[in-house]
């Protein structure tokens, strides 16, 4: 069974640091793109960055760029988001999910992360 | 990276049947056939519906369906039941290889 669990969130003042994770497990991790889609309570979801099944490509919202790193762990299956900078508008549930054929469709989802960002 | 654009809210009654319409541009509707759809209930993570436009998950009903036109999209559910009220989000890949959602949709089984 398809498993992604999703860990890290809290509570972060404006300006700091946080790193979430998403533990993989029921599928061959090294085989696929893994996404973050993150959705502010009550609103819509948002695609905040993706990587290569291989970790050798990387890509990230406008809003995203420069503040938050995706990496992944192979060997660990383990999916990481760094996010630095944070400010309120990064307040959110983070989900992970997993894509297929990159980016044409996410089949799997994590149960999501709350990351609230307030002083 | 422009949302798509779906409307808020649809309703129907319990057998009735409901478009949602989902309207990007060239760059990502129009311009590929990656648009897939979500179903979200309160709380919980979304679950796909709809893949590559037009392909049903195995265990999505076949009343829900999907079709494309130029640089919109729709899902479309028949025989409406009470449990398909949920938000309901269109996605696609973009030519900036990125994903844009739209803004999510409400339905309402009357």
């Amino acid at each position: 069974e398809v498993q992604l669990v999703e860990s890290g969130g809290g509570l972060v003042q404006p300006g700091g640091s946080l790193r979430l994770s998403c533990a993989a497990s029921g599928f061959t991790f090294g085989d696929y793109w893994m996404h973050w889609v993150r959705q502010v309570p009550e609103k819509g979801l948002v695609w905040v960055s993706r990587i290569k099944s291989d970790g050798s490509e990387t890509n990230y919202a406008d809003s995203v760029k420069g503040r938050f790193t995706i990496s992944r762990d192979n060997a660990k299956n383990t999916l990481s988001l760094q996010m630095n900078s944070l400010r309120a508008e990064d307040t959110a549930v983070y989900y992970c999910a997993r894509g297929v054929g990159g980016s044409r469709y996410f089949d799997y989802w994590g149960q999501g992360t709350l990351v609230t960002v307030s002083s | 990276q422009s949302a798509l654009t779906q409307p808020a809210s649809v309703s129907g009654s319990p057998g009735q049947s409901i478009t949602i319409s989902c309207t990007g541009t060239s760059s990502d509707v129009g311009g590929h056939n990656y648009v897939s759809w979500y179903q979200q209930h309160p709380g919980k993570a979304p679950k796909l519906m709809i893949f590559d436009v037009t392909n049903r998950p195995s265990g999505v009903p076949d009343r829900f369906s999907g079709s494309k036109s130029g640089n919109s999209a729709s899902l479309t559910i028949s025989g409406l039941q009470a449990e398909d009220e949920a938000d309901y989000y269109c996605t696609s890949y973009t030519s900036s290889h990125t994903s844009v959602f739209g803004g999510g949709t409400k339905l309402t089984v009357l």
